[in-house]
């Protein structure tokens, strides 16, 4: 059974750099799309954007100048970078499989999602 | 505002049936999915395609897709299925993700 787990700070300062890493178990990285999502408090999904394992990207053309998504294939791992940081990016940070174009670009597995805080 | 739309909330009573609608031009080119989201959980998808369970989703959950709109429809709701659904496809560019607001249901 595929798991996936998101690691990273739980709190961040205005201005500076969230990075995050979800760990990939169970399974291989490999010949699927991944991708971050978030949820701010009390409100709805946002998709961030999604990495293919060799590498493609796309990105929320909201997000598109402060969002960096990378992937580790040596250590099952893809990561995510959003820099200059502001308040409106606190929210739980979810990381998902893509299970791709056979079933249309669905979220098939989620981590349990973490909370990071943007505060001084 | 988003690409896909979604009634904000939706009550049901235990044991009967109740469709919950997603709207947007990208549904004429691109089937969505659907997930449900309990109070402090992940979301789990429910349904996608044109209508397709994942493994171990109850058949009371169905799917369907007319011109711009995609709906999901819980036939003999129980009182577990009260939750956040939200929908999701791809966007008008066909590259990018988007979900709809999310629709609260209420289980009376």
């Amino acid at each position: 059974q595929v798991q996936l787990q998101e690691s990273g700070p739980g709190l961040v300062r205005p201005s500076e750099t969230l990075s995050l890493t979800c760990t990939v178990s169970g399974g291989s990285i490999s010949n699927y799309y991944w991708s971050w999502i978030r949820q701010p408090p009390g409100k709805g999904l946002e998709w961030i954007g999604y990495i293919y394992y060799r590498g493609n990207i796309n990105y929320n053309p909201s997000l598109n100048s402060r969002v960096s998504i990378s992937v580790d294939t040596s250590k099952n791992q893809f990561s995510l970078k959003l820099t200059s940081v502001t308040a409106a990016d606190t929210a739980v940070y979810y990381c998902a499989r893509v299970c791709g174009a056979d079933c249309f670009f669905a979220f098939d597995m989620w981590g349990q999602g973490t909370v990071v805080t943007v505060s001084s | 505002s988003s690409e896909l739309t979604q009634d904000p909330a939706v009550s049901v009573a235990v044991g009967q049936t109740v469709r919950i609608t997603c709207q947007g031009d990208s549904l004429r080119r691109y089937y969505a999915s659907w997930y449900q989201q309990k109070p402090g959980q992940a979301p789990i998808l429910v349904m996608y395609g044109k209508n397709n369970r994942p493994s171990g989703i109850p058949d009371r959950f169905s799917g369907s897709s007319s011109r711009n709109t995609a709906s999901l429809t819980i036939t003999g709701t129980q009182a577990e299925d009260e939750a956040d659904y939200y929908c999701n496809s791809r966007a008008s560019s066909g590259n990018h993700l988007v979900f709809g607001p999310g629709t609260k249901v209420t289980v009376l």
